[in-house]
């Protein structure tokens, strides 16, 4: 079985900041790694995902996050932020092949200050 | 084009109440996935369908939880004799295939308080 953790349950940031916000996984086999984001009273919305290919993977709203194999890791960062992406996001993880659910993290809340 | 949409948003029950979830996912989208979110939580796995068929219901945590998708679209999950631990922001998920590379799309979710 799959997991993830996201190590910090709340992150605040200054405006114009960068930020990273850490997501470590768990499985027996090859996955695929995605990051949502949730806005308050909304449903997720995926920012980037992680399939195959470049480790380094470009998503909306100028996040990116990279694939580290060795050390299962799948952070996401951003060079700025704006009080516009303070929301919570949410680490998942999917092993490749066939139908799989999604695990998903507990989320990291954050916070960017003006 | 239309998104997941859930109905309703809000939903209050009084305790040993039935209540019925509906989620209409995007039209042509194969899978179909029900998520719990629990007040600070990440989304738990429910239960997943392919088409009509519910393929993967480990996820419901007892007996008085039912999901159904008759026609292979729109799915219902209801649950018998809510318990005040069933109070949680229930997601609805699709996705156009059936394999794992394939993003899931979220709907805004309905949220249980059982009083």
């Amino acid at each position: 079985a799959q997991s993830v953790t996201q190590l910090d349950s709340q992150v605040p940031v200054f405006e114009e900041a960068p930020v990273e916000l850490r997501c470590n996984y768990s499985s027996s086999v090859s996955v695929y790694l995605f990051w949502y984001v949730q806005y308050p009273n909304q449903g997720l919305q995926l920012l980037l995902k992680y399939l195959s290919g470049s480790t380094l993977v470009k998503g909306i709203n100028g996040f990116e996050a990279e694939f580290n194999k060795s050390q299962t890791s799948f952070h996401l960062r951003k060079p700025s932020v704006h009080i516009s992406d303070t929301a919570e996001y949410f680490c998942a993880v999917r092993n490749s092949g066939g139908y799989q659910k999604v695990t998903f993290g507990i989320g990291t809340k954050l916070q960017v200050i003006p | 084009g239309a998104g997941v949409s859930q109905s309703p948003r809000y939903k209050v029950a009084k305790r040993g109440q039935d209540v019925a979830l509906r989620c209409d996912p995007i039209s042509g989208h194969v899978s179909l996935f029900w998520y719990q979110q629990a007040l600070g939580q990440g989304p738990e796995f429910l239960t997943y369908f392919q088409n009509e068929a519910q393929l993967d219901k480990s996820g419901l945590p007892s007996d008085r939880f039912f999901a159904e998708r008759p026609e292979g679209s729109v799915s219902t999950l209801k649950i018998q004799r809510t318990q005040q631990e069933d109070s949680a922001v229930y997601l609805c998920a699709s996705s156009l295939e059936d394999r794992s590379n394939s993003p899931l799309h979220f709907g805004n979710g309905t949220r249980l308080t059982v009083t």
